[in-house]
Protein backbone atom coordinates (compact mmCIF):
# COMPACT_ATOMS: atom_id res chain seq x y z
CA UNK A 1 0.00 0.00 0.00
CA UNK A 2 1.62 3.68 -1.07
CA UNK A 3 1.77 5.98 1.84
CA UNK A 4 2.74 9.03 2.65
CA UNK A 5 2.30 10.10 6.29
CA UNK A 6 3.74 13.48 7.76
CA UNK A 7 4.64 14.16 11.34
CA UNK A 8 5.77 16.93 13.27
CA UNK A 9 2.76 19.21 13.32
CA UNK A 10 1.90 21.42 16.28
CA UNK A 11 1.34 24.32 18.68
CA UNK A 12 4.31 26.44 18.18
CA UNK A 13 4.79 30.62 19.15
CA UNK A 14 5.83 33.08 16.50
CA UNK A 15 9.39 33.51 15.89
CA UNK A 16 9.37 30.05 17.02
CA UNK A 17 10.88 26.18 14.80
CA UNK A 18 9.51 22.89 13.46
CA UNK A 19 10.67 20.33 11.62
CA UNK A 20 7.66 18.27 9.71
CA UNK A 21 8.85 14.77 8.79
CA UNK A 22 7.11 12.53 5.85
CA UNK A 23 8.36 8.78 5.50
CA UNK A 24 7.34 6.89 2.11
CA UNK A 25 6.13 3.12 2.19
CA UNK A 26 5.07 1.18 -0.60
CA UNK A 27 6.01 3.76 -3.10
CA UNK A 28 9.28 4.20 -4.98
CA UNK A 29 10.94 7.23 -3.83
CA UNK A 30 14.58 7.90 -4.73
CA UNK A 31 15.17 9.50 -8.11
CA UNK A 32 11.29 11.62 -7.23
CA UNK A 33 11.08 14.98 -7.19
CA UNK A 34 9.17 15.86 -3.63
CA UNK A 35 7.16 18.89 -2.40
CA UNK A 36 5.34 20.37 0.41
CA UNK A 37 2.09 21.87 -0.05
CA UNK A 38 0.40 24.02 2.96
CA UNK A 39 -3.90 24.92 3.16
CA UNK A 40 -4.33 27.64 5.68
CA UNK A 41 -8.14 27.17 7.55
CA UNK A 42 -10.66 27.69 5.31
CA UNK A 43 -8.10 28.31 1.70
CA UNK A 44 -6.95 26.53 -1.00
CA UNK A 45 -3.66 24.76 -1.75
CA UNK A 46 -0.41 26.68 -1.96
CA UNK A 47 2.99 25.10 -2.64
CA UNK A 48 5.83 25.46 -0.53
CA UNK A 49 8.72 24.08 -1.25
CA UNK A 50 10.14 21.07 -3.25
CA UNK A 51 13.24 19.07 -3.84
CA UNK A 52 14.80 17.09 -6.41
CA UNK A 53 15.79 13.27 -6.62
CA UNK A 54 19.47 13.64 -5.07
CA UNK A 55 18.17 16.30 -3.14
CA UNK A 56 20.74 18.66 -4.46
CA UNK A 57 18.31 21.40 -5.75
CA UNK A 58 15.39 22.95 -4.19
CA UNK A 59 13.18 25.65 -4.52
CA UNK A 60 10.80 27.81 -2.30
CA UNK A 61 7.80 29.81 -2.47
CA UNK A 62 8.73 33.69 -1.86
CA UNK A 63 6.40 33.33 1.05
CA UNK A 64 9.11 30.92 3.38
CA UNK A 65 12.33 31.55 1.42
CA UNK A 66 14.92 32.28 3.78
CA UNK A 67 13.05 30.36 7.16
CA UNK A 68 12.22 27.23 5.50
CA UNK A 69 14.43 24.69 4.51
CA UNK A 70 13.24 21.24 2.58
CA UNK A 71 15.80 18.33 2.71
CA UNK A 72 15.78 14.48 2.21
CA UNK A 73 17.32 11.34 3.47
CA UNK A 74 16.87 8.73 0.59
CA UNK A 75 18.31 5.46 3.19
CA UNK A 76 15.22 6.03 4.88
CA UNK A 77 12.51 7.61 2.60
CA UNK A 78 12.13 10.53 4.07
CA UNK A 79 11.95 14.54 3.54
CA UNK A 80 11.91 16.87 6.05
CA UNK A 81 10.80 20.43 6.57
CA UNK A 82 12.41 22.75 8.85
CA UNK A 83 10.54 25.99 9.32
CA UNK A 84 12.15 28.67 11.12
CA UNK A 85 11.37 32.24 12.12
CA UNK A 86 7.84 30.42 12.28
CA UNK A 87 4.89 33.41 11.90
CA UNK A 88 0.85 33.37 12.10
CA UNK A 89 0.45 33.03 8.53
CA UNK A 90 2.58 29.95 8.48
CA UNK A 91 -0.59 28.22 10.57
CA UNK A 92 -1.83 25.55 8.18
CA UNK A 93 -1.82 21.64 7.22
CA UNK A 94 1.05 21.13 5.19
CA UNK A 95 1.16 17.77 2.92
CA UNK A 96 3.92 16.23 1.46
CA UNK A 97 3.55 14.51 -1.69
CA UNK A 98 5.89 12.83 -4.30
CA UNK A 99 5.98 13.98 -8.34
CA UNK A 100 3.84 11.41 -10.24
CA UNK A 101 6.04 10.28 -13.24
CA UNK A 102 9.59 11.58 -11.72
CA UNK A 103 10.52 15.60 -12.03
CA UNK A 104 7.84 16.53 -14.43
CA UNK A 105 4.01 15.22 -13.28
CA UNK A 106 3.78 17.46 -10.70
CA UNK A 107 2.38 16.08 -7.26
CA UNK A 108 0.72 12.90 -7.47
CA UNK A 109 0.75 10.91 -4.61
CA UNK A 110 0.19 12.83 -1.50
CA UNK A 111 -0.26 12.17 2.36
CA UNK A 112 -2.59 13.05 4.41
CA UNK A 113 -1.05 16.17 6.36
CA UNK A 114 0.09 17.50 9.54
CA UNK A 115 -1.12 20.64 10.62
CA UNK A 116 1.37 23.56 12.16
CA UNK A 117 -0.39 26.20 14.61
CA UNK A 118 1.19 29.41 14.94
CA UNK A 119 -0.05 31.25 17.96
CA UNK A 120 1.04 32.95 21.25
CA UNK B 1 -3.21 35.56 -5.80
CA UNK B 2 -2.70 32.58 -8.09
CA UNK B 3 -1.20 33.24 -11.41
CA UNK B 4 -4.27 30.54 -12.67
CA UNK B 5 -8.00 31.33 -12.06
CA UNK B 6 -10.85 29.21 -11.05
CA UNK B 7 -14.32 30.19 -10.35
CA UNK B 8 -14.78 30.17 -6.78
CA UNK B 9 -18.02 28.24 -6.56
CA UNK B 10 -19.76 25.84 -8.76
CA UNK B 11 -23.12 23.69 -8.61
CA UNK B 12 -25.44 21.23 -10.23
CA UNK B 13 -27.90 18.74 -9.21
CA UNK B 14 -27.89 15.11 -9.12
CA UNK B 15 -27.05 13.44 -13.13
CA UNK B 16 -26.35 17.18 -14.75
CA UNK B 17 -23.15 18.02 -15.91
CA UNK B 18 -20.95 20.59 -14.60
CA UNK B 19 -17.97 22.11 -16.24
CA UNK B 20 -15.16 24.27 -14.24
CA UNK B 21 -12.93 26.81 -16.13
CA UNK B 22 -8.89 27.20 -15.32
CA UNK B 23 -7.40 30.38 -16.81
CA UNK B 24 -3.88 31.05 -16.95
CA UNK B 25 -0.84 32.39 -19.45
CA UNK B 26 1.52 31.10 -21.80
CA UNK B 27 3.75 30.78 -18.75
CA UNK B 28 1.87 28.10 -17.48
CA UNK B 29 -0.96 26.38 -18.77
CA UNK B 30 0.24 27.12 -22.44
CA UNK B 31 3.40 25.34 -21.59
CA UNK B 32 3.01 22.18 -19.49
CA UNK B 33 -0.21 19.97 -19.02
CA UNK B 34 -2.65 20.73 -16.53
CA UNK B 35 -3.16 18.29 -13.26
CA UNK B 36 -6.85 18.49 -11.40
CA UNK B 37 -7.15 17.98 -7.82
CA UNK B 38 -10.41 17.05 -6.14
CA UNK B 39 -10.10 17.12 -1.93
CA UNK B 40 -13.46 16.61 -0.36
CA UNK B 41 -13.49 18.79 2.89
CA UNK B 42 -11.15 17.23 6.05
CA UNK B 43 -9.17 14.36 3.57
CA UNK B 44 -5.83 15.56 1.86
CA UNK B 45 -5.64 16.03 -2.21
CA UNK B 46 -6.55 13.02 -4.69
CA UNK B 47 -5.10 13.42 -8.17
CA UNK B 48 -8.38 13.82 -10.26
CA UNK B 49 -6.58 14.08 -13.87
CA UNK B 50 -3.32 14.83 -15.06
CA UNK B 51 -1.65 15.50 -18.17
CA UNK B 52 -4.60 17.50 -19.38
CA UNK B 53 -7.60 14.47 -20.00
CA UNK B 54 -5.44 11.09 -18.49
CA UNK B 55 -7.83 9.97 -15.39
CA UNK B 56 -5.59 7.86 -12.85
CA UNK B 57 -6.56 4.38 -12.19
CA UNK B 58 -9.80 4.22 -10.22
CA UNK B 59 -11.00 7.60 -11.16
CA UNK B 60 -14.94 6.73 -12.57
CA UNK B 61 -14.79 8.02 -16.60
CA UNK B 62 -17.69 10.88 -15.35
CA UNK B 63 -14.42 12.99 -14.90
CA UNK B 64 -12.76 14.16 -18.03
CA UNK B 65 -10.19 17.11 -18.56
CA UNK B 66 -9.33 19.13 -21.66
CA UNK B 67 -7.25 22.14 -22.54
CA UNK B 68 -7.21 24.63 -25.05
CA UNK B 69 -4.23 27.51 -25.29
CA UNK B 70 -4.36 28.84 -21.93
CA UNK B 71 -7.32 27.45 -20.32
CA UNK B 72 -8.12 24.12 -19.24
CA UNK B 73 -11.64 22.62 -17.99
CA UNK B 74 -12.47 19.98 -16.09
CA UNK B 75 -16.32 18.08 -16.56
CA UNK B 76 -18.29 15.89 -14.95
CA UNK B 77 -20.79 14.57 -16.20
CA UNK B 78 -24.05 12.29 -14.42
CA UNK B 79 -23.04 14.63 -11.28
CA UNK B 80 -23.17 12.36 -8.24
CA UNK B 81 -23.25 13.73 -4.41
CA UNK B 82 -20.26 12.37 -3.58
CA UNK B 83 -18.79 14.46 -5.76
CA UNK B 84 -19.36 17.69 -3.50
CA UNK B 85 -16.00 18.41 -2.95
CA UNK B 86 -13.54 21.24 -3.93
CA UNK B 87 -11.43 21.18 -7.04
CA UNK B 88 -8.12 22.44 -7.66
CA UNK B 89 -6.20 23.15 -11.31
CA UNK B 90 -2.45 23.07 -11.19
CA UNK B 91 0.47 23.31 -13.41
CA UNK B 92 3.80 24.29 -13.93
CA UNK B 93 4.70 27.81 -14.02
CA UNK B 94 8.17 29.70 -15.52
CA UNK B 95 11.13 28.57 -17.61
CA UNK B 96 12.01 24.68 -17.71
CA UNK B 97 14.54 24.68 -15.56
CA UNK B 98 12.87 27.49 -13.05
CA UNK B 99 9.33 26.41 -13.19
CA UNK B 100 7.52 26.47 -9.88
CA UNK B 101 4.55 24.24 -9.30
CA UNK B 102 1.15 26.69 -8.58
CA UNK B 103 -2.19 25.65 -7.65
CA UNK B 104 -5.35 28.19 -8.86
CA UNK B 105 -7.35 29.14 -5.54
CA UNK B 106 -10.05 26.00 -6.43
CA UNK B 107 -13.89 26.22 -6.87
CA UNK B 108 -16.44 24.76 -4.13
CA UNK B 109 -18.87 22.40 -5.98
CA UNK B 110 -22.11 21.89 -4.48
CA UNK B 111 -24.77 19.16 -5.74
CA UNK B 112 -28.02 20.92 -4.99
Amino acid sequence: EVQLVESGGGLVQPGGSLRLSCAASGITFNNYWLYWVRQAPGKGLVWVSRINGDGRSTKYADSVKGRFSISRDNAKNTVYLQMNSLRDEDTAVYYCARDRTGNTGGPGWWGRGTLVTVSS
Amino acid sequence: QSVLTQPPSASGTPGQRVTISCSGSTSNIGSYTVNWYQQVPGTAPRLLIYGDDQRPSGVPDRFSGSKSGTSASLAITGLQSEDEANYYCATWDGSLNGRDWVFAGGTKLTVL
